[in-house]
């Protein structure tokens, strides 16, 4: 049972447009949620997250939005530089459940054409 | 270097063999994780284990099992490997204030 789901394996974006990269719930349960970006041969990087009590965060370059009635959120990366070519992964947790395990996508794979 | 230290980066074994993974996590993190990433897969949670004792478990295969010792190092033991036990082995920790994980760079596990 696959409670947050990528269904995107792979995205490519032209460097300086908007990257858009999709995440999906099921578990109504979740109330924070957090995206993190791996480059091969390295452990995921934290990126930036989203309490459920707010729509929308931004750091820089990045900001996420979460709409809890459709339990989807999104990752928005403007502009899009080479740098960005990495995997992406959206994962979630829930304080309802005392514990912090985290539960992952499966990924999807960015790639920034130059 | 994220502060999370995993060894051995890679391990070449034959089925039926055992392996130990080794991790240690940032100075002052009392939690670690436990995750496996198969070809193509997401990350799947395995064990965590807070300040010594084992706090949640998941997809965890009865072959495998997972300590953490007094100095809060953590070591996931896999044995009679099979094929599909080929994977990366990540290993996590948590500050108590936060959500998000710092992540060691991985075993990459190939049984053969």
């Amino acid at each position: 049972d696959q409670q947050v789901k990528q269904n995107s394996p792979s995205l490519s974006v032209q460097e300086g447009r908007i990257s858009i990269l999709n995440c999906d719930y099921t578990n109504s349960m979740f109330d924070y949620f957090l995206w993190y970006k791996k480059y091969p041969a390295e452990g995921p990087t934290f990126l930036i997250s989203i309490s459920s009590i707010k729509d929308k965060n931004e750091d820089g370059r990045f900001t996420v939005f979460l709409n809890k009635s459709a339990k989807h959120l999104s990752l928005h990366i403007v502009p899009s530089q080479p740098g960005d070519s990495a995997v992406y992964f959206c994962a979630a947790s829930s304080s309802n459940f005392g514990n912090e395990k985290l539960t992952f996508g499966t990924g999807t794979r960015l790639t920034i054409i130059p | 270097d994220s502060g999370v230290t995993q060894t051995p980066k890679h391990l070449i074994t034959a089925t039926g063999q055992r392996v130990t993974l080794r991790c240690s996590p940032r100075s002052g993190d009392l939690s670690v994780y436990w995750y496996q990433q198969s070809l193509d897969q997401g990350l799947q949670f395995l064990i965590q284990y807070y300040n010594g004792e084992e706090r949640a478990k998941g997809n965890i295969l009865e072959r495998f099992s997972a300590q953490q010792f007094p100095d809060l190092h953590s070591e996931l033991n896999l044995s009679s490997l099979e094929l599909g036990d080929s994977a990366l082995y990540f290993c996590a920790s948590r500050a108590i204030e936060n959500y998000g994980y710092t992540f060691g760079s991985g075993t990459r596990l190939t049984v053969v």
